[in-house]
Parts: structure tokens; C-alpha cells; sequence
């Protein structure tokens, strides 16, 4: 069982760059959320996906945009990487909000 | 403001027992929840509490007082495994995760 696997697990960006951070699940879970997490702080929403082709902003979504083209595939980019973006993002699934979120390992993402 | 309050790190000794707490200020109630994180680990799900009362799984329980919004998670015989950061999280009036920050826990031999 793979559960929840994102890519890549580390990255390095340079100020004003662009990339995707992608999620993928085989739990057939209906929600898909991306967070990120700094020193200090909780856990923080950027985005989250209710099902398959919807997407909602979370807390922090400013300089990020989400794709949810299949139920499975929750695609996280970076339009302008910025250095404030430096943290360690998460992706998580569960089949709804009042339920167990299972989450990827993480990508620890670098912004010189 | 919405607002999760934790201790920021406890330590405790191998065989012990150790209480976290967690205290909560939110838009509504709709479950509260504990995770275990080791240091550069995912989150993985420990409990779940929407029900005043204590929640007990193996040597982990869990308790909830909505009305004093609080709850805490109880560790048992604490192992040296146990050493990680623990995070409340509540689901708020529109079904929104909450975080706390998390509280370390160190374990001592």
C-alpha cells in the first residue's frame, strides 16, 4: 500500500522560478488538501479538494495554484517561487473532513 | 481569531506517564483530533474525539471537555519511540482544520 507519495521529496528553487509539487493517493480518497509547515507554527492550508475537479483556497493560498484533473492527482505549483515560500509542504487525502487524514512524506522546498 | 494553544515541549521519563494538553478557541466544534510527528516524519493519526469523555487506545488515551473547550492526550509506560511532536487539530463550523503548533516531547532514560 503506497498511501499518500509525493515528489520530490527535496528541492531547491531560485527566486522567481516555477515548478509542481505532486500528490498522488490509491485510497480513492474524495479529499485532497496541501499544507504547509514552518518552525513554530501549525500545520497551514493552502488549498484543499472536496472531490474531483473542485478546488477551494485554504489559509495561505497567495502565490500558489492546485489542479485536481483526476481523483487521485493533487497537483501543487509554485507560480514565482519566493523565499518566504521555504517550508516543508505536506499533501494529505481522507474520504472526509471528520476522518482520518493520511499524509505524504513531505517535500522540503528551498528558495534561494 | 481562531486559536489552538499547546505547550510548546515537555519532557518526561522512560516508563512514565505524560499529559498534553490542548486548549481551543474556535468558530464552532465539530471534532478534535491528535497526531504524532517524528522529527522530519508525515503526521500520522493517533485519535479522534467529538464526544465529551476519555477515548482509550492501548497505552494512548485521549479526553475532551467541549464546554471548556480543552482536551488532552494521556501516554502510558512512555517508550523511547515516543519521543516525537504531538498536534491537536480542530475541526471548526466549516469543517476546517485548525492546528496547533505541536508540542515536543522528549523522553529521558
Amino acid at each position: 500500500n503506497a498511501g499518500v507519495t509525493q515528489t520530490p521529496k527535496f528541492q531547491v528553487l531560485k527566486t522567481g522560478q516555477s515548478m509542481t509539487l505532486q500528490c498522488a493517493q490509491d485510497m480513492n480518497h474524495n479529499s485532497m488538501y496541501w499544507y504547509r509547515q514552518d518552525p513554530g507554527m501549525g500545520l497551514r492550508l493552502i488549498y484543499y479538494s472536496a472531490s474531483e475537479g473542485t478546488t477551494d483556497k485554504g489559509e495561505v493560498p497567495d502565490g500558489y495554484n492546485v489542479s485536481r484533473l483526476k481523483k487521485q492527482n493533487f497537483l501543487l505549483g509554485l507560480e514565482s517561487a519566493a523565499p518566504s515560500q521555504t517550508s516543508v509542504y505536506f499533501c494529505a487525502s481522507n474520504m472526509g473532513e471528520n476522518t482520518e487524514a493520511f499524509f505524504g512524506q513531505g517535500t522540503r522546498l528551498t528558495v534561494v | 481569531g481562531q486559536n489552538i494553544d499547546q505547550p510548546t515541549e515537555m519532557t518526561a521519563t522512560e516508563g512514565a506517564i505524560v499529559q498534553i494538553n490542548c486548549t481551543y478557541q474556535t468558530s464552532g466544534f465539530n471534532g478534535l483530533f491528535w497526531y504524532q510527528q517524528h522529527a522530519g516524519e508525515a503526521p500520522t493519526f493517533l485519535s479522534y474525539n467529538v464526544l465529551d469523555g476519555l477515548e482509550e487506545k492501548g497505552r494512548f488515551s485521549s479526553f475532551l471537555s467541549r464546554s471548556k473547550g480543552y482536551s488532552y492526550l494521556l501516554l502510558k509506560e512512555l517508550q523511547m519511540k515516543d519521543s516525537a511532536s504531538y498536534l491537536c487539530a480542530v475541526l471548526d463550523s466549516n469543517y476546517q482544520l485548525i492546528w496547533g503548533a505541536g508540542t515536543k516531547l522528549i523522553i529521558k532514560p
